[in-house]
């Protein structure tokens, strides 16, 4: 399995530009999650969906993020516009539930995001 | 709400040293605990998860955690380190049957020659 793809890796733009990280989890885990990682902050879980459906949202930081997951095997994350402050790793990773939930996440390479 | 704390925020050792990364988490029910690790400059990856059964579990690498309970806590150990162990370490915990993992702060470990 080639796991959790993540594109772009690098991204460099400029303050109010939009953004649109791009992920496709592992073929059959029916969990997706997009977290954030910063020195200051740590990892951070943004949004997680379940069979295409976002469930829990609450650490979107704001209106400037979105989050959508089309069909099984895309998800994007948007910010618009961006800034400065949203500079940080951000990470897709997906798991497979068996009924208990192993909770086990296999994360992606993540996309490094510089807003200047 | 659910918590992990993780102390050392960032650990020196030299070759060959023994390894204890704290982890504390905050919840009383069921609580399922994982370690993950970074290498610089890839993804997070896991080392060792413990469910249920035998609290000393064993990883990958020479890892190895201890869940105690009535400390609530899965210190992460590796008796001789290497330089090749130079990583972020990462303590994350999954409660009450959910699929929200919380991770904690993370610990640099930086292993000198």
């Amino acid at each position: 399995d080639a796991g959790v793809i993540q594109s772009p890796r690098h991204e460099v733009t400029e303050m109010g530009q939009e953004v649109t990280l791009r992920c496709k989890p592992i073929s059959g885990h029916d969990y997706l999650f997009w977290y954030r990682q910063t020195m200051m902050r740590g990892l951070e879980l943004l949004i997680y969906f379940n069979n295409n459906v976002p469930i829990d949202d609450s650490g979107m930081p704001e209106d400037r993020f979105s989050a959508k997951m089309p069909n099984a095997s895309f998800s994007t994350l948007k910010i618009q516009p961006s800034e400065p402050r949203d500079s940080a790793v951000y990470f897709c990773a997906s798991s497979l539930t068996s009924g208990t939930g192993t909770g086990e996440l296999f994360f992606g390479e993540g996309s490094r995001l510089t807003v200047l | 709400a659910q918590s992990v704390s993780q102390h050392n925020h960032h650990v020196i050792l030299s070759e060959a040293a023994s390894l204890e990364l704290g982890c504390n988490y905050s919840y009383g029910g069921t609580v399922n605990l994982f370690w993950y690790v970074q290498y610089p400059g890839q993804h997070l990856q896991l080392l060792l998860k413990y469910f249920s059964g035998d609290p000393l579990v064993k990883g990958i690498k020479g890892f190895e955690a201890e869940f105690i309970k009535s400390k609530f806590s899965f210190n992460l150990r590796k008796p001789s380190v290497q330089w090749s162990d130079t990583a972020e370490y990462f303590c994350a915990a999954l409660t009450g049957g959910g699929n929200k993992l919380t991770f904690g702060t993370g610990t640099q470990l930086k292993v000198e020659l």
